[in-house]
């Protein structure tokens, strides 16, 4: 069965400090990868996304940065942390099938404050 | 650019009572998708809606998918406490993005 890790699950970071968030699944090949942020008592901001293997596209300026350097696995980052980049991250994956794509299956999710 | 728009964003309904959630977006599509969030949680899966006149069941919960008019909606019948959640709707964009409406909370009292 198909699982994903995503962590660590909580973090707290001052404010400049560097970022980085990872996302592995397991059990399925060629997964889509997504990025979403929610700030606290709002709705997801999908943030990058990726079909493939160093492909990444993204959704809003921003920043932060994400890579895919293995089929399965997808990494949020920041160099400079911003109070604003405060927020709780959620990682997603899907596969293509026939008719379409599946749900987004997502991660337990990262809750970040910056100080 | 797709956008995809819920209402009503915060829902408080006596056990019991039933309620409609309606979920509406801006393009073309044929894949819809209800989630469920508890506070602090991440999302879980509910509903997947894959084609016009679609309708799914689940407990007391029940989703449809009207393509032609790009609306969804998710029906609450006799509504009981462990129900209280946020309810998000995503829609498959035309390129692999998934987008997400911007939740209902919905909060269940006695």
């Amino acid at each position: 069965s198909q699982t994903i890790h995503q962590w660590p699950a909580t973090l707290v970071q001052p404010v400049g400090s560097p970022l980085s968030l990872e996302c592995t699944v397991e059990g399925t090949s060629n997964p889509n990868l997504y990025w979403y942020r929610q700030a606290a008592g709002r709705g997801l901001q999908l943030l990058f996304y990726s079909v493939g293997i160093g492909q990444i596209s993204s959704e809003v300026p921003q920043n932060l940065s994400a890579s895919r350097p293995q089929d399965r696995q997808f990494i949020l980052s920041s160099k400079k942390l911003l109070l604003s980049d405060s927020g709780f991250y959620l990682c997603a994956w899907s596969v293509i099938r026939v008719g379409g794509n599946t749900e987004a299956f997502f991660g337990q999710g990262t809750r970040l404050t910056v100080v | 650019e797709l956008k995809v728009e819920q209402n009503p964003l915060f829902l408080s309904m006596q056990e019991g009572k039933n309620y409609t959630i309606y979920c509406n977006y801006s393009t073309t599509s044929d894949r819809l998708y209800w989630y469920r969030q508890d506070p602090g949680k991440s999302l879980e899966s509910l509903f997947v809606l894959l084609s016009n006149g679609a309708v799914k069941q689940e407990g007391r919960l029940m989703a449809s998918l009207d393509t032609k008019a790009r609306l969804s909606t998710l029906h609450i019948t006799a509504a009981v406490h462990d129900l209280s959640a946020t309810y998000f709707c995503a829609v498959d964009g035309s390129t692999d993005k998934l987008i997400f409406g911007t939740g209902t909370r919905l909060q269940v009292f006695p």
